[in-house]
């Protein structure tokens, strides 16, 4: 059974360029969600999604926005990147429902 | 908003001690708890959870006690290992969609 996985790992972007970030979910596993961790903070609720539609979202920006494939993998996109939105971008699957989420070590996103 | 707070921002503990980190949330509607325990350069990782209709719980070394009356929630790890050196954040939801975080206390394990 292989677990969450996050690509990349580590990126730097400039201010006011665009990013794509990727979450494969967890074998069986159907719902995706998204946090930001800033550093020396808890993860925030980004979105969440389900059957390829979004399923609730937290306190940010449209710029944030994401997408779910058949096979349940996800993508994260932020536009208009600001320095703020410098954090570790998490993705967790889970079985909806479930309770059971299951975290990716992240994306480690610097605006510079 | 949700709030869930932490007591206090860093614990240091000799190994073989017990530790003890707490948790303060906010919502009285939220129905299931959650630690975490986040290594350096991972993700959080599932410690132990409990429900609101539970008071304690127990898990191997992990102990979670829940008091709805002061909105309190508390992770008691026995015996504590230099592997337990980690960030731990407690978690709460009212629904399956969200997870409302802590900001995390810092345990570091004195060897």
């Amino acid at each position: 059974e292989t677990g969450v996985t996050q690509s990349p790992t580590h990126l730097i972007k400039t201010r006011g360029q665009q990013v794509t970030l990727r979450c494969s979910s967890q074998s069986g596993h159907n719902t995706v969600s998204w946090y930001q961790q800033a550093l020396g903070q808890g993860p925030q609720f980004i979105f969440q999604y389900y059957r390829e539609e979004e399923n609730g979202r937290g306190n940010f920006p449209p710029r944030f926005s994401g997408l779910q494939f058949p096979n349940y993998s996800s993508e994260l996109n932020v536009n208009a990147l600001e320095l703020d939105d410098s954090a570790l971008y998490l993705c967790a699957s889970s079985f909806r429902g479930n309770y059971g989420y299951t975290f990716g070590s992240g994306t480690r996103l610097t605006v510079v | 908003g949700e709030s869930v707070g932490l007591h206090l921002p860093t614990l240091s503990v000799q190994e073989g001690d017990n530790s003890i980190i707490n948790c303060a949330y906010s919502n009285s509607a939220s129905d299931y708890f959650i630690w975490y325990k986040q290594e350096s350069g991972k993700g959080p990782q599932f410690i132990i959870d409990i429900r609101s209709n539970m008071d304690k719980r127990q898990g191997q070394r992990v102990t979670v006690l829940l008091n709805k009356t002061v909105k309190h929630l508390s992770l008691q790890i026995a015996a504590t290992q230099p592997g337990d050196s980690a960030v731990y954040f407690c978690a709460e939801t009212p629904s399956s969609n969200q997870f409302y975080f802590g900001t995390g206390t810092s345990l570091t394990v004195i060897p």
